[in-house]
C-alpha cells in the first residue's frame, strides 16, 4: 500500500529554535497533505491542509506564522516550527491522499520537545 | 461548533467476541464520517468512511460501521475481536466549510 514517511522522528531542541518536519508519500503523488497535532489525551488536531504549489490553508486557531508549511511539490511537504517554546511540544502527525476525501495514507509521527 | 464524542475512553472485549466503539458527531448538513485507528508504535491507518449511499460501509480489518443519521452515530463494529484489533482508534467528521474534527479516541483492548 501507499506509504508516507516522516523525518525526523523525534526531535529535542531549545527554546527560541526553528525545527522543520518532512512528510513524503513514497510510492505516490499527493494532491494534498494534511498535519496534524495530537495531544496528549491523545486526541488529534488538523493543523493545515497543503496543496502543491498553492499556500496552506490553515485551521481556525493556528499560527500561520508559527507553523509554516511548504508543499513543494507532489511528494514533499515541511513542517515548520518557528522560534519553538515549550508548549509546542507535541506529536505532529502528516498525512496525504490523492485526490478529494480519497484514503488518507499517514505518517508515522514526529515527536517534538522543546526544552 | 462542530464536534465528535467518543464517550468510552477504552473497551475491553474478549477475542473472538463481537466489539463495538461508539461514535456520535455534532455537525451540520451532511457529514462525511471516518475512523482511523493507531497501532501501537505506528502511524495512523485509515479504516473506512462515509460519503454518501448505504448506511453500513465495510473497511480494513474486516471493520464496518454503521451511518444512523437521526442518531447522529456512526458506530465502529466488528463481529469477532481478534487480540490484535488491540489499539487506539479515532472517529472524524468533516463538514464542507468546516475543519476536519476527530474524537478523542478509544482504546479497545482485547483480552485472549
Amino acid at each position: 500500500g501507499a506509504v508516507v514517511s516522516q523525518h525526523p522522528s523525534w526531535v529535542i531542541c531549545k527554546s527560541g529554535t526553528s525545527v522543520k518536519i518532512e512528510c513524503r508519500s513514497l510510492d505516490f503523488q499527493a494532491t494534498t497533505m494534511f498535519w496534524y497535532r495530537q495531544f496528549p489525551k491523545q486526541s488529534l488536531m488538523l493543523m493545515a491542509t497543503s496543496n502543491e504549489g498553492s499556500k496552506a490553508t490553515y485551521e481556525q486557531g493556528v499560527e500561520k506564522d508559527k507553523f509554516l508549511i511548504n508543499h513543494a511539490s507532489l511528494t514533499l511537504s515541511t513542517l515548520t516550527v518557528t522560534s519553538a517554546h515549550p508548549e509546542d511540544s507535541s506529536f505532529y502527525i502528516c498525512s496525504a491522499e490523492t485526490g478529494l476525501w480519497e484514503t488518507q495514507y499517514f505518517g508515522p509521527g514526529t515527536r517534538l520537545l522543546v526544552l | 461548533a462542530q464536534s465528535v464524542a467518543q464517550p468510552e475512553d477504552q473497551v475491553n472485549v474478549a477475542e473472538g467476541n463481537p466489539l463495538t466503539v461508539k461514535c456520535t458527531y455534532s455537525v451540520s448538513g451532511n457529514p462525511y464520517l471516518f475512523w482511523y485507528v493507531q497501532y501501537p508504535n505506528r502511524g495512523l491507518q485509515f479504516l473506512l468512511k462515509y460519503i454518501t449511499g448505504d448506511n453500513l460501509v465495510k473497511g480494513s480489518y474486516g471493520f464496518e460501521a454503521e451511518f444512523n443519521k437521526s442518531q447522529t452515530s456512526f458506530h465502529l463494529k466488528k463481529p469477532s475481536a481478534l487480540v490484535s484489533d488491540s489499539a487506539l482508534y479515532f472517529c472524524a467528521a468533516y463538514n464542507a466549510g468546516n475543519m476536519l474534527t476527530f474524537g478523542g479516541g478509544t482504546r479497545l483492548m482485547v483480552k485472549p
